[in-house]
């Protein structure tokens, strides 16, 4: 079956950080890989996807992920973080070719002080 | 489009009670999702429509769930006899799907449930 963890549950970080969130993700096919987030009082929001291609893609808010397909890791940066980044964050796969079911991490919370 | 909508915002019943939610996709997407997220885990899959037909549905999802699609557009989720155990938050989304193609996830906000 698979399965995503999430390293880190939860991280905080000053203004201007670098941050790095570990995803690994167990499945033994080829898998589509996601970040969403969710800000305080909203829904989750796609923060950046992967397919194919590059292994490493960017997403909104100068976010990036990069996809090691040796490792099953689809990590999340952003070298610089703003108080407007807290927020919790969730790693996801699906199986590609499949429903576009997603199975998550718990999540990471990060808190970001100005 | 105004993106996925989810009624009621929250819900607070009391055990034994029935709840029903609501759930209307975006438009023009055909797939449609049901999650549930407890505090401090991610979301987890319940059932998964195309179109009208519900086509999985997840071990999560007992004989106490229900949900349907019926015309292929907005969905609900029945909840029968509640037990506290189903307190959680439960997540819509949506999707454009064809064949092996999948546009990512669209999520609504959420309904949270209570029960005491």
């Amino acid at each position: 079956a698979q399965s995503v963890s999430q390293h880190n549950h939860h991280v905080i970080l000053s203004e201007a950080a670098s941050l790095e969130l570990g995803c690994n993700y167990s499945y033994g096919g080829t898998v589509n890989l996601f970040w969403y987030v969710q800000y305080p009082g909203q829904h989750l929001q796609l923060l950046l996807k992967y397919f194919s291609g590059d292994p490493l893609v960017k997403g909104i808010k100068g976010f990036e992920a990069e996809f090691i397909k040796s490792k099953f890791s689809f990590n999340l940066r952003k070298p610089s973080v703003q108080w407007s980044d807290t927020a919790e964050y969730f790693c996801a796969v699906n199986a590609r070719g499949n429903t576009g079911k997603l199975i998550f991490g718990q999540g990471t919370t990060l808190q970001v002080k100005p | 489009d105004t993106g996925v909508s989810q009624n009621p915002r929250h819900k607070i019943t009391k055990r034994g009670q029935n709840v029903t939610f609501r759930c209307d996709p975006i438009s023009e997407h055909n797939r449609l999702y049901w999650y549930r997220q407890t505090l401090g885990q991610g979301p987890e899959f319940l059932t998964y429509f195309q179109n009208e037909a519900q086509l999985e549905k997840s071990r999560l999802l007992s004989d106490r769930f229900s949900a349907e699609r019926p015309k292929g557009s907005f969905s609900t989720l029945e909840i029968q006899r509640t037990e506290q155990g189903d307190s959680a938050m439960y997540l819509c989304a949506s999707s454009l799907g064809r064949a092996r193609l999948n546009s990512p996830l669209h999520f609504g906000n959420g309904t949270r449930l209570t029960v005491t």
